[in-house]
């Protein structure tokens, strides 16, 4: 079956600093994938997503590179924000499969400090 | 831009107690999910809508039923609640079934069983 792992967390930063998330998956076919940022109190955002490989989708200054040969899709951003503290989801897609179902990771708890 | 409305925002019930989550989406999609969402476990599907009068169990649909009342409200029900139903529950709502249509997540329901 379908399955993402995510790096554990929490993962806590100072302002500017450099984030790496990384993010690994299985899957039957060929998946499309995604990250979703959950703010506190609220539900799922999307992100940005890739859905081929080598596609690099980006948002925000966030960027994460589609890798098929290490079935990864790591998420990085040069330098956070406060404003980015969140919980950070890697998700993916794999239809016919799945019936273009998302499965996601466990999540990784983001924390900035000014 | 109400997006996908859920109610209520937060509930406590006591074991054996029924409820039904309500959701709404106002973007005109055709597909509609649930899940749940549990410390250290992620996101897991419920059941799910692809479009309307259709409905499928997900990855943990013991315990629940759905209703896709028409192509705008999926209900949640919960026949007999157990306290291993507390968890924050999340709808949400894409275009249809395609990998270019990204789910939009409602801010949750936080149900607490005593």
């Amino acid at each position: 079956g379908n399955s993402v792992t995510q790096m554990e967390g929490p993962v806590t930063l100072s302002e500017e600093a450099f984030l790496t998330i990384n993010c690994t998956y299985t899957a039957t076919g060929y998946p499309s994938l995604f990250w979703y940022v959950q703010y506190p109190g609220e539900g799922l955002q999307l992100l940005l997503k890739a859905t081929k490989a080598d596609d690099k989708g980006s948002n925000k200054g966030f960027e994460a590179t589609y890798r098929k040969e290490t079935t990864s899709f790591h998420l990085e951003k040069g330098s956070v924000q406060v404003s980015d503290s969140a919980v950070y989801f890697c998700a993916l897609s794999d239809p016919p499969y799945s019936n273009y179902k998302l499965t996601f990771g466990k999540g990784t708890l983001l924390t900035v400090n000014p | 831009n109400a997006g996908v409305t859920q109610t209520p925002k937060f509930q406590v019930l006591k074991t054996g107690q029924s409820m039904t989550l309500q959701c709404a989406q106002d973007m005109n999609h055709n597909s509609m999910y649930w899940y749940r969402q549990d410390p250290g476990m992620g996101l897991r599907l419920i059941y799910y809508s692809a479009s309307e009068g259709t409905t499928d169990k997900g990855e943990v649909p013991n315990g629940y039923n759905v209703s896709r009342l028409n192509k705008r409200e999926f209900s949640l029900r919960l026949e007999s609640a157990a306290p291993s139903q507390t968890s924050v529950y999340f709808c949400a709502s894409s275009p249809g079934t395609g990998v270019d249509q990204p789910q939009h997540f409602g801010d949750g329901t936080r149900l607490s069983i005593l």
